[in-house]
This record gives C-alpha cells, structure tokens and sequence, in this order.
C-alpha cells in the first residue's frame, strides 16, 4: 500500500543549526503539508504546497520556515535557524485531491530535538 | 479564531461497549470533517471521512456530521482494547480562496478496559 516516507526518523541538532525534513509523498498525489506536533500538545498546521507553491501558511510558518519539491519526488522543509522552541514531531502529509474532498495520509514522522 | 474543539479525555469504556467522541467546530463554511487515530508516538492515521450532513458507517465505525449545529461526532462499536488511542477531530478550513488547511482538535484519549 502506498504511503509517505519522512527521513529522517529522528533528528538532533544545536540551536541556531539549519535542519533540512525530507518527506516523499504518495506517488499521484498532489497537495502536500507540514504538521507539527509538540510533545503532548495538539497537530499544528504548518503549510499547504500545490502545484509548485505554498497555498496556505500558519502562523508557525514564518521566515526561518520554507518548504520546496526539489524534483519529482521530494518534499522538503527547511528551519533555517533552529530555536528551542521548534523541538517537536514534524510530519508530512499528501493527498490527491485538496479543496473540500482532502483526504490527507500522513507519513510516520520526523522527530526533532534542538539541543 | 478558527477552533476546533473536542471533549476532554481521558474516554473510559469497556470491551464490548460503544464509545462516543465529539468535536465542535467554529467554522460555519468548513465542508469536510475527518477522524484521525494516533497511538502514542506515532502519525495520525485516518479513519473516516464525511462530507454530508448525516450518519457514515464503515465497519464498526460511524461518523455523524450535524452542520446545522456545527457538530461532528465518532462512534465505536463493540469497543476493543485496540481502539485505544488518541482520537483527532479535524476539519478542513476555508482560507481567503482555497479549503488547503486542515485544523486538528486537541484530541480525546480513548481508553478501552478488557
């Protein structure tokens, strides 16, 4: 069954350090999101991508957030300068369709750790 | 501010019983209502989808969608000791021109008793 991978599974790094998530969506799928979830909190929305551009931000995703598709198949999300704060589960999520029929299928998280 | 909110938890039922979890939503356009299930440190995994004012069954699962009174609801029958989890309310959003934004509630932690 297709699904959507996130490398790595977990990830360490200094405060101030750029940190690159890697996610590969499902193959025919479209719509592409970042979520993240701190520890014993709720899902956050981060970022809706379609069609080679953000369609939605949350107000989480400011200046040190940006998302690309380097090519066919990768999804990245790139902290630039990472803060205490961004310590959290980062997860990817695709869907085929967006709009009102958004079924989004999430892959099984990246676990950062700002030290 | 767009919310979503959910019951709190901890949900206690017995094997057997049927648990019931509800999520109410601020939105008066949203037009798509999903239910997630998350263990304890893993990804959110859908469960069921509904778009339709009324009752969706998918085995021993039935999601109810009142837009009316902006209520979403999940039920669980015959409740088994692998339901227990994390329950996630999620609607999708309209935002300016687009419905790209999915917004979760906080979760109700279910807990099934053999």
């Amino acid at each position: 069954e297709p699904e959507v991978t996130q490398t790595p599974s977990h990830q360490v790094t200094q405060m101030g350090q750029e940190v690159i998530l890697r996610c590969v969506p499902i193959s025919n799928h479209l719509y592409f999101y970042w979520y993240r979830q701190i520890l014993g909190q709720k899902v956050e929305f981060l970022v809706s991508f379609y069609n080679n551009e953000i369609s939605e931000k949350s107000e989480i995703f400011d200046d040190q957030f940006s998302v690309e598709r380097p090519d066919g198949s990768n999804f990245t999300l790139k902290i630039r300068s990472t803060k205490l704060e961004d310590s959290a589960m980062y997860f990817c999520a695709s869907s085929f369709m967006g709009g009102r029929n958004t079924e989004a299928f999430f892959g099984q998280g990246t676990r950062l750790t700002v030290v | 501010q767009k919310e979503v909110e959910q019951n709190s938890g901890p949900l206690s039922v017995p094997e057997g019983a049927i648990a019931s979890l509800n999520c109410t939503y601020s939105d008066r356009v949203s037009q798509s209502f999903f239910w997630y299930r998350q263990y304890s440190g893993k990804s959110p995994e859908l469960i069921m989808s509904i778009y339709s004012n009324g009752d969706k069954e998918d085995g021993r699962f039935t999601a109810q969608l009142n837009k009316a009174s902006q209520y979403v609801s999940l039920l669980i029958r015959d409740s088994q000791p692998s339901d227990s989890a994390t329950y996630l309310c999620a609607v999708n959003i309209f935002v300016k021109t687009s419905y790209d934004k999915v917004i979760f509630g906080p979760g109700t932690s279910l807990s099934v008793i053999p």
